[in-house]
């Protein structure tokens, strides 16, 4: 599945580095999507783009700064973060009122702060 | 507010035995709902869904039906193989854009 790309997919900082995650879908959707996936947690939603706009932030700490420069492209900007923040973190796309609620994901970033 | 509930893990089958993952939701109002699986080191695939009651969702030999009334959702096949081998997650979606999931059932299956 190609669907939704994810770069890199390791990455290991320290908490005074900055990094970007990427993500890029190809199957002209609109709207995109950041999840935390920790450990024994359940998944959690961080961010909603809709044609770009972000339309939900669900309470997640300014270190992570989201960007989508247009609907194919989404990134998650890192900085200052903290150990507990190591965790797989998921890209997905969909697409409004077409299979609305049909999420894809990508492969995902493994993400380990030192 | 919604939640999901799976059955907890890890599941451990022979290959060729049955297998069922239960599923359970709360929800106000009839939300959509999904079974994911995570293979390892990778992302969420979509597995299969049924977005009204009664409809049932079936891909790769597994199936799951939604069952208003028992406000369920379980995952089932026939005869399972080494390759289905992951962790899979029910989901719902109340609202759009919304999807709620479960903790997630890590299965096993041995040769």
């Amino acid at each position: 599945e190609t669907g939704v790309t994810q770069t890199p997919r390791h990455l290991v900082m320290g908490m005074t580095n900055k990094k970007s995650l990427k993500c890029e879908q190809h199957l002209g959707h609109n709207a995109m999507y950041w999840y935390k996936q920790s450990a024994k947690k359940p998944l959690e939603l961080m961010f909603v783009y809709n044609f770009k706009e972000q339309t939900e932030n669900n309470s997640v700490p300014s270190r992570f700064s989201p960007e989508c420069p247009n609907s194919s492209h989404l990134f998650l900007h890192l900085h200052t973060l903290q150990p507990e923040d190591s965790a797989l973190y998921l890209c997905a796309s969909s697409h409004p009122g077409l299979e609305q609620e049909t999420q894809y994901f990508g492969p995902g970033t493994r993400l380990l702060v030192l | 507010g919604d939640s999901v509930t799976q059955m907890e893990g890890p599941v451990t089958l022979s290959e060729e035995a049955f297998l069922t993952i239960n599923c359970t939701y709360t929800a106000t109002g009839y939300p959509s709902l999904f079974w994911y699986v995570q293979y390892p080191g990778e992302g969420l695939q979509l597995l299969l869904k049924a977005t009204k009651a009664d409809d049932k969702g079936s891909n790769k030999g597994f199936e799951a039906t939604y069952r208003k009334e028992t406000t369920s959702f379980h995952l089932e096949k026939g005869s399972v193989q080494v390759s289905d081998s992951a962790v899979y997650f029910c989901a719902l979606s109340a609202a759009a854009q919304k999807l709620v999931f479960g903790q997630g059932t890590r299965l096993t299956i041995n040769p």
